[in-house]
């Protein structure tokens, strides 16, 4: 079975900090993808990366950054939380042309 | 570009009640069509796909099929149970391996006993 791990299910951060939300693939995917889902919004596409050391904005990349070191691990970074990005986020793959997910990881900013 | 339209929620149905859940979808060339389904606190599960025209995805008991000529990708569920509450997504990827996903807006659905 394919996995999606995403490091952290619950995190609380404060305002200004720095946030790292990992996420790894075990199926030596090429496309992995970072959304975060609100209510009423439903999943907006904040990067996206198709390979090692590339990445291209998604909908929403205003306020994050990502790093893709290695093909299996897919980072988001908030630079400085802020309380708007108080959400959950996914973590995601494709193979196949399907799409998989981690668990999602709750961000509260404070 | 690609876009995905589906039906809003929340729905709230009856045990053993018959579901659909409509979706269209605007795209160039020959997308991928799926149904993805999150239940409480948990991540998005892939519930079906198809894959070209004319297809049916089915899983679970659900079915949907890929209808090019009216660009729907339609969930169906001739009975439903009070373990289908969830929300239910419906996407669609282009043809390049480089494609994103793009999802609809999600619908919850709710089965009272």
């Amino acid at each position: 079975d394919v996995k999606v791990t995403q490091s952290s299910r619950y995190l609380v951060k404060r305002t200004g900090e720095k946030v790292f939300l990992e996420c790894v693939q075990d199926m030596d995917h090429e496309n992995m993808f970072w959304y975060r889902q609100d209510p009423g919004l439903g999943l907006r596409l904040i990067y996206f990366s198709y390979d090692v050391k590339m990445k291209e904005k998604g909908d929403i990349p205003e306020g994050y950054s990502v790093s893709r070191e290695k093909k299996e691990r897919f980072s988001l970074i908030l630079e400085s939380a802020s309380t708007n990005q108080t959400s959950m986020y996914l973590c995601a793959s494709t193979g196949g042309n399907t799409i998989y997910f981690g668990e999602g990881s709750w961000l509260t900013v404070v | 570009g690609n876009s995905v339209t589906q039906m809003e929620g929340p729905v709230t149905l009856s045990e053993e009640a018959f579901l659909t859940i409509n979706c269209t979808y605007t795209a160039t060339g020959y997308p991928s069509l799926f149904w993805y389904v999150q239940y409480p606190g948990e991540g998005l599960q892939l519930l079906l796909k198809a894959t070209k025209a004319d297809d049916k995805g089915s899983n679970k008991g659900f079915e949907a099929t890929y209808r090019k000529e009216t660009t729907s990708f339609h969930l169906e569920k001739g009975s439903v149970q009070v373990s289908d509450s969830a929300v239910y997504f419906c996407a669609l990827s282009g043809w390049s391996s480089a494609s994103k996903i793009i999802f609809g807006s999600g619908t919850r659905l709710s089965i009272r006993p």
